[in-house]
C-alpha cells in the first residue's frame, strides 16, 4: 500500500509557541489528506479534510485559526498548531487517499506526539 | 458526536482464545473498517467490509456487518500475545471516517 510519513514523530514545546507538523505521501500523489487528533486512551477525532490547492474543511468545533492547515502540493500537507497550550498536547495523525485504491482507503501516517509545557 | 460505540471497552484473554468485539455506528456508510493500534503508535489497517457485504475473512480475522442494526463485529481467532493492542472500527461515510471508541485487548501468554 501507499506510504505516508509524518515529521516530527514527537515534539515538546513551550506554551505560546507554534508547532508545525508535516504529512507526506512518499509513493504517490494524494487526492485528499486528513488530520486527526487522539487524546490518551481515546479514539481518533477528525479535525479537517484537506485537498491540494484549496482551503481545508474543518470539523465542527475545530478552530481553523488555531490549527492552520496548508496543503501546498499533492504530496505534502502541514498542520500548524498556533500559540500552543498544554490542552493541545495530543497525538496528531494524518492520512491520505490515493487514486487507484478502492473504497477511498485511507493510509495513515505514524503520528506525531505533541507535548506542550 | 463523531464516535460510535464499541464494546467491550477492554478485553483480557489468554493465548489461544478468541476475542470478539462489537461496534455500532450512527450514519449510513459506504464501508466499515477495522484498525489496530499498538500503544502510542500509528494505525494498522486490518480489514474493510463494504456496505453490501455481510461477512468477510482475512487470516484469523472475521468481520460481520449488519447495516439494518448499524453494527459490526470483529472476531480474532486463536489469539496471540502479539494481538495485544487497541482495536478501532471506523465507519466510512462519504469518504470521512468516524471512529469508534475502541476496544483495548490484552492477550496473556
Amino acid at each position: 500500500g501507499a506510504v505516508v510519513s509524518q515529521h516530527p514523530s514527537w515534539v515538546i514545546c513551550k506554551s505560546g509557541t507554534s508547532v508545525k507538523i508535516e504529512c507526506r505521501s512518499l509513493d504517490f500523489q494524494a487526492t485528499t489528506m486528513f488530520w486527526y487528533r487522539q487524546f490518551p486512551k481515546q479514539s481518533l477525532m477528525l479535525m479537517a479534510t484537506s485537498n491540494e490547492g484549496s482551503k481545508a474543511t474543518y470539523e465542527q468545533g475545530v478552530e481553523k485559526d488555531k490549527f492552520l492547515i496548508n496543503h501546498a502540493s499533492l504530496t505534502l500537507s502541514t498542520l500548524t498548531v498556533t500559540s500552543a497550550h498544554p490542552e493541545d498536547s495530543s497525538f496528531y495523525i494524518c492520512s491520505a487517499t490515493f487514486r487507484g485504491y478502492q473504497d477511498n482507503e485511507q493510509f495513515f501516517g505514524p503520528g506525531t506526539r505533541l507535548t506542550v509545557l | 458526536s463523531q464516535q460510535g460505540e464499541e464494546d467491550p471497552q477492554a478485553l483480557s484473554i489468554q493465548e489461544g482464545e478468541n476475542a470478539t468485539m462489537n461496534c455500532s455506528y450512527k450514519t449510513s456508510i459506504n464501508n466499515l473498517q477495522w484498525y489496530r493500534q499498538n500503544s502510542g503508535r500509528g494505525l494498522v489497517h486490518l480489514i474493510l467490509i463494504r456496505s453490501n457485504e455481510r461477512e468477510k475473512h482475512s487470516g484469523r480475522l472475521r468481520v460481520t456487518l449488519d447495516t439494518s442494526k448499524k453494527s459490526s463485529s470483529l472476531l480474532i481467532t486463536a489469539s496471540r500475545a502479539a494481538d495485544t493492542a487497541s482495536y478501532f472500527c471506523a465507519a466510512d461515510s462519504w469518504g470521512k471516517l468516524q471512529f469508534g471508541a475502541g476496544t483495548q485487548v490484552v492477550v496473556t501468554p
